[in-house]
């Protein structure tokens, strides 16, 4: 199975400043066809996951655009910018290039 | 608008049988593979299975910790797709999701509960 690991495990933002999420695959994410399966999801409490991302980069419909995300082979960073309230919760990558796995998840909480 | 609705979900005992149901609408249900998550309580996401469209085979894959005792089917006239949980166990206990293809659009899950 493909390893993900997520750095940092937990994040205290001030609205309004940014913050990085880190995701590191055991194995690289690019398939043949060129393209690189990743996601991102938010998982607001009490509520479902939500997804932010695809293809590492593609925001997923209504996500706003202070949501964005870079990376290739094994090296993939979500990044918030302008951080709100609403952004609060566990934020996960996934996976999609083999049997789908995800990082341990990195709670975002605002100071 | 895509929806997937999950059903189904209760208290088991250990051992016994469970069938989910995930019933979706807004696309074309047969053109998509459709997977199952869950998450146990206070713990992440975890795959369980998904199965294939009718056109890559309707095929099914499942995570190693349920392979064996769950199986995944569906019901294109019916845009349903199914889990039959067998033989379960006191760690299957979570809230079980269902998402389309896309891995896009989830629903609200359903809880499962195994206890004696």
């Amino acid at each position: 199975d493909i390893v993900m690991t997520q750095t940092p495990l937990s994040l205290s933002v001030t609205p309004g400043q940014s913050a990085s999420i880190s995701c590191r695959s055991s194995q690289s994410l690019l398939h043949s066809d060129g393209n690189t399966f990743v996601y991102w999801y938010l998982q607001r409490p009490g509520q479902s996951p939500q997804l932010l991302l695809y293809d590492v980069s593609s925001r997923f419909s209504g996500v706003p655009d202070r949501f964005s995300g870079s990376g290739s082979g094994t090296d993939f960073t979500l990044r918030i910018s302008r951080v709100e309230a609403a952004d609060v919760g566990v934020y996960y990558c996934m996976q999609g290039i083999e049997l789908p796995t995800f990082g341990q998840g990195t709670t975002v909480e605002i100071k | 608008e895509v929806q997937v609705v999950e059903s189904g979900g209760g208290l088991v005992k250990p051992g016994r049988p469970l069938r989910l149901s995930c019933t979706a609408s807004g696309f074309m249900f047969g053109d998509y593979a459709m997977s199952w998550f869950r998450q146990a309580p206070g713990k992440g996401l975890e795959w369980v299975g998904f199965i294939r469209s009718k056109a890559h085979g309707g095929t099914t894959e499942y995570a190693a910790s349920v392979k064996g005792r769950f199986a995944i089917s569906r019901d294109d006239s019916k845009s349903i797709a199914y889990l039959q949980m067998n033989s379960l166990k006191i760690e299957d206990t979570a809230v079980y999701y269902c998402t389309d293809g896309t891995y896009g659009h989830w629903g609200q899950g359903t809880l499962v509960t195994v206890s004696s």
